[in-house]
């Protein structure tokens, strides 16, 4: 079955530190690949996204994601977070048939 | 202008009632969808229109029934609800059925005593 794994459920970082999430994916065809962020009372916006061409893609708020094929994974990165970076993220994988799949996501709480 | 908008944005009910969450899109989009959060924030799919036939039910009871008049909306009315009914619903639209962007509405958050 299809399905979306992200390492860590909580998170906590000190400002300016560096962030990854990790995030893999189990399906064997293309696939679209998503980073969406839930800040506190608020609802799921895109953070990024991969279709197709480079595998390295750059999204709002100085976040970026590679997606490495081989290893069926599409890590989330920031190299130096904000306490407003605290937030929910969600990755998601679109097969085309129909569905996104959600991971769990990770919590992540910046201090200030 | 709200791209994804749903009503209302705070329910609390008592077990047993019926109640109805409406949501609209405005962006043209041929997909609709709804998801439930629950506490955790773990967020499931529930159902999935594209041009207003459903395309996607994941095993969702059947006290739960949406309605798409048009493409451009998608209500969700639940029958007899549960404590375990109370969570957060997005409704969600997209371009097309194949794995496009999702763009969220606000939310309703439901509290079932």
């Amino acid at each position: 079955a299809q399905s979306v794994s992200q390492h860590n459920h909580h998170v906590i970082l000190s400002e300016a530190a560096s962030l990854e999430l990790g995030c893999n994916y189990s399906y064997g065809g293309t696939v679209n690949l998503f980073w969406y962020v839930q800040y506190p009372g608020q609802h799921l916006q895109l953070l990024l996204k991969y279709f197709s061409g480079d595998p390295l893609v750059k999204g709002i708020k100085g976040f970026e994601a590679e997606f490495i094929k081989s290893k069926f994974s599409f890590n989330l990165r920031k190299p130096s977070v904000q306490w407003s970076d605290t937030a929910e993220y969600f990755c998601a994988v679109g097969t085309g048939g129909f569905k996104t799949i959600f991971g769990a996501g990770t919590r992540l709480f910046v201090k200030a | 202008d709200t791209a994804v908008s749903q009503t209302p944005k705070y329910l609390v009910t008592q077990m047993g009632n019926d109640k109805s969450i409406k949501c609209e899109q405005n962006l043209g989009h041929d997909t609709m969808y709804w998801y439930k959060q629950d506490s955790k924030k773990f967020l499931k799919i529930m159902f999935s229109y594209n041009n207003k036939e459903l395309i996607i039910n994941e095993t969702v009871p059947n006290r739960f029934s949406p309605k798409s008049p048009d493409k451009a909306h998608l209500n969700l009315h639940i029958n007899s609800l549960e404590l375990g009914d109370s969570a957060v619903y997005f409704c969600a639209s997209s371009q097309s059925s194949l794995g496009e962007t999702q763009y969220f509405g606000p939310g309703t958050r439901l509290l079932v005593l």
